[in-house]
């Protein structure tokens, strides 16, 4: 398993502004990615964090407004961008190995934007 | 991100009591099948992995594989009240998870 740490866990923020997510894992992992959850919904994927180049986005979701850091095997940054209320929602990082697909989750960070 | 079905709730069961948690999935090539649990206000926690067909047991959980009918099920006998939460069945395609919309199962003491 993985244990994976997000900061912050929770923030209020007013339209307009971006906040910047992180996420730290404690072991060297192979995948990361990051998920939107919201409230009473499943989770959707945003991105695969690729470490050194760019993050690879699914449909729906661009670099522009969600743009992504993964400098090392360990650790990644979300940033979501030029926030509106309908950003207001449950971020979470996961991570895993390849072989064998399991993800771990991080506690989520808890965005509400005003 | 490819279809994955579970079946509708909320599942309300007896304490004592097994409950089932049935998952279908679209992608006939998928060979990873997941299921986490859920705590309102909490985030997802990995609980059973399974691979081939066939059921894998892991205390009192037991996931069953049918890759030829594209279904996964969990089962949680002598189901206790810290049962109670969300369980999402999770589809591994390429190298990506796709979740469910998730069953809420809530154990009445």
């Amino acid at each position: 398993s993985a244990v994976i740490s997000q900061k912050p866990s929770r923030d209020i923020c007013q339209r307009g502004t971006s906040l910047t997510i992180q996420c730290q894992v404690d072991s060297q992992v192979t995948m990361m990615f990051w998920y939107r959850q919201q409230p009473g919904q499943s989770l959707t994927l945003i991105a695969t964090a690729n470490q050194g180049s760019e993050a690879t986005y699914e449909s729906g979701f661009v670099i522009d407004k969600f743009p992504i850091s993964r400098p090392n095997l360990t650790f990644s940054t979300l940033t979501v961008s030029n926030m509106s209320p309908e950003d207001s929602s449950i971020y979470l990082c996961s991570a895993g190995h390849l072989n064998t697909g399991e993800l771990f989750f991080g506690e989520g960070s808890r965005l509400t934007v005003l | 991100q490819k279809e994955v079905e579970q079946n509708s709730g909320p599942l309300s069961v007896p304490e004592g009591a097994i409950a089932s948690l049935n998952c279908t999935y679209s992608d006939r090539g998928s060979q990873s099948f997941f299921w986490y649990r859920q705590y309102s206000g909490k985030s997802p926690e990995l609980i059973m992995s399974i691979y081939s067909n066939g059921d894998k047991e892991d205390g009192r959980f037991t996931a069953q594989l049918n890759k030829a009918s594209q279904y996964v099920s969990l089962l949680i006998r002598d189901s206790q009240p810290s049962d109670s939460a969300t369980y999402l069945c999770a589809v591994r395609g390429d190298y990506k998870l796709s979740f469910g919309a998730g069953t809420t199962v809530t154990v009445r003491a």
